[in-house]
């Protein structure tokens, strides 16, 4: 079956450590998105690929760092710059560029810094 | 700025009833708008699109309504169900094309049995 798959779904790290969120994707989707969600907020958007080589800055991007080498593969690195990364991040993605479809979302990746 | 409003309050109805969720926008002109489900713990599952030149759309027992003019799209599940408890979060599409969709905060259903 197609989707997207996150990984770790749960992840501690101490401060001053970055840590790795993967997000994998084998709908043959050209676009991928990285959110953010802290309870009983919306999803923020940190950074968003439309192609292979090329991603850009979303609203929340300080702190964070993405690569999108291959197609299927967007992963996100939280960095020690980023202030307050206690979150659910939620990768997704979707067919093509500008194509007013819908979103396909992973499970989540819950990151708790102790 | 802009802003997507959804009802911070949780709605809680009664099993059988209609429940209606309303996403209010200000300083955007979108071209469409979408409703998506989220269950606890889990990614948001999309649930309908509504197009700028729609007044209504429906599947199954979900309706969404899009007025242009008030800048309000409301959501309306018929003869609701336990099963329908969940956040439901509408979206749009500020950027005129370029797809990078901008979420609501989100409504939290319960349905009472």
């Amino acid at each position: 079956d197609g989707g997207i798959t996150q990984s770790p779904k749960y992840l501690f790290r101490k401060e001053g450590q970055n840590v790795t969120l993967s997000c994998e994707q084998n709908l043959n989707h050209d676009a991928m998105y990285w959110y953010r969600q802290d309870p009983g907020q919306g999803l923020r958007l940190i950074y968003y690929s439309q192609i292979v080589n090329d991603f850009q800055k979303g609203d929340i991007a300080e702190g964070y760092s993405v690569s999108r080498e291959k197609k299927e593969s967007f992963p996100l690195t939280v960095t020690s710059a980023q202030k307050n990364p206690t979150a659910f991040y939620l990768c997704a993605s979707i067919r093509g560029q500008g194509i007013t479809g819908e979103l396909f979302f992973g499970e989540g990746s819950r990151l708790t810094v102790l | 700025s802009q802003k997507i409003e959804q009802n911070s309050e949780a709605l809680n109805i009664q099993e059988g009833k209609t429940a209606t969720l309303t996403c209010n926008y200000t300083n955007y002109s979108p071209a469409y708008l979408q409703w998506y489900r989220q269950d606890p713990g889990r990614g948001p599952v999309f649930l309908l699109l509504i197009r700028e030149n729609e007044k209504e759309k429906r599947k199954e027992r979900l309706k969404v309504t899009f007025d242009t003019t008030l800048k309000q799209s409301l959501f309306h599940i018929t003869a609701s169900q336990p099963a329908d408890s969940a956040t439901y979060l509408c979206a749009l599409d500020p950027s005129g094309g370029s797809y990078i969709p901008t979420f609501g905060r989100g409504t939290s259903l319960i349905v009472h049995p």
